[in-house]
């Protein structure tokens, strides 16, 4: 089986461009988690999606968003990019909404310039 | 609030030695606490899980944690470690009432031959 597949691995923006990253989870898990790894750090809460609704925000500001489509995959989108939002993307799927046991991917690099 | 602390950046090893990564942790209500490791340039990738029952827990590759509520601690072990071993560990809670989980700052390990 495949596991958590992330797109792009990596990508390059500028200051104030938007971006989208995508994530496919592991087939029959019906939960996605967004995670901001700033180098040196431990992961950071963004968003959790289960069965197509949003479950849980955490501290990010309005620029980011996300959505979980029918097929269970989730895009993250983030606006007015800034040099802050350089990090390590990382999306995670989980049988069941209380997640006890995330599967992460492999994350998508995100360089603002 | 939630919150998981790694009191060690960095942990040496010699090979063959038992390793131990510490983590404490603050919760309200029950504890669900969880170790990753993170290999260079990849995702997190499960070791083990603490829910409920035995303080013992064992995990994949080995591993195994020792949940000890008196000292709010839950320590990462292994009896013998090896040089592919050495990664970035995390330490975990998921925070109570909400879907998000509380990563650690990181552990560094190195188990030198």
């Amino acid at each position: 089986d495949a596991g958590v597949t992330q797109s792009p691995t990596h990508l390059i923006k500028t200051r104030g461009q938007q971006v989208t990253l995508r994530c496919s989870p592991i087939s029959g898990h019906k939960s996605v988690s967004w995670y901001q790894q700033v180098l040196g750090q431990g992961p950071q809460f963004i968003f959790q999606y289960y069965e197509k609704e949003e479950r849980g925000r955490g501290n990010f500001p309005d620029r980011f968003s996300a959505r979980q489509f029918p097929n269970y995959s989730s895009e993250l989108n983030v606006n007015a990019l800034l040099l802050g939002d350089s990090a390590l993307y990382l999306c995670a799927s989980s049988t069941d909404s209380y997640n006890y046991g995330y599967t992460f991917g492999s994350g998508t690099r995100l360089t603002v310039v | 609030a939630q919150s998981v602390a790694q009191p060690e950046d960095q942990v040496n090893v010699a090979e063959g030695n038992p390793l131990t990564v510490k983590c404490t942790y603050s919760v309200s209500g029950n504890p669900y606490l969880f170790w990753y490791v993170q290999y260079p340039n990849r995702g997190l990738q499960f070791l083990l899980k603490y829910i409920t029952g035995d303080n013992l827990v064992k995990g994949s590759y080995g591993f195994e944690a020792e949940f000890n509520k008196s000292q709010t601690s839950f320590h990462l072990k292994k009896p013998s470690a090896l040089v592919s071993d050495s990664a970035l560990y995390f330490c975990a809670v998921r925070d109570s009432g909400t879907y998000k989980y509380i990563f650690g700052t990181g552990t560094r390990l190195k188990v030198l031959a």
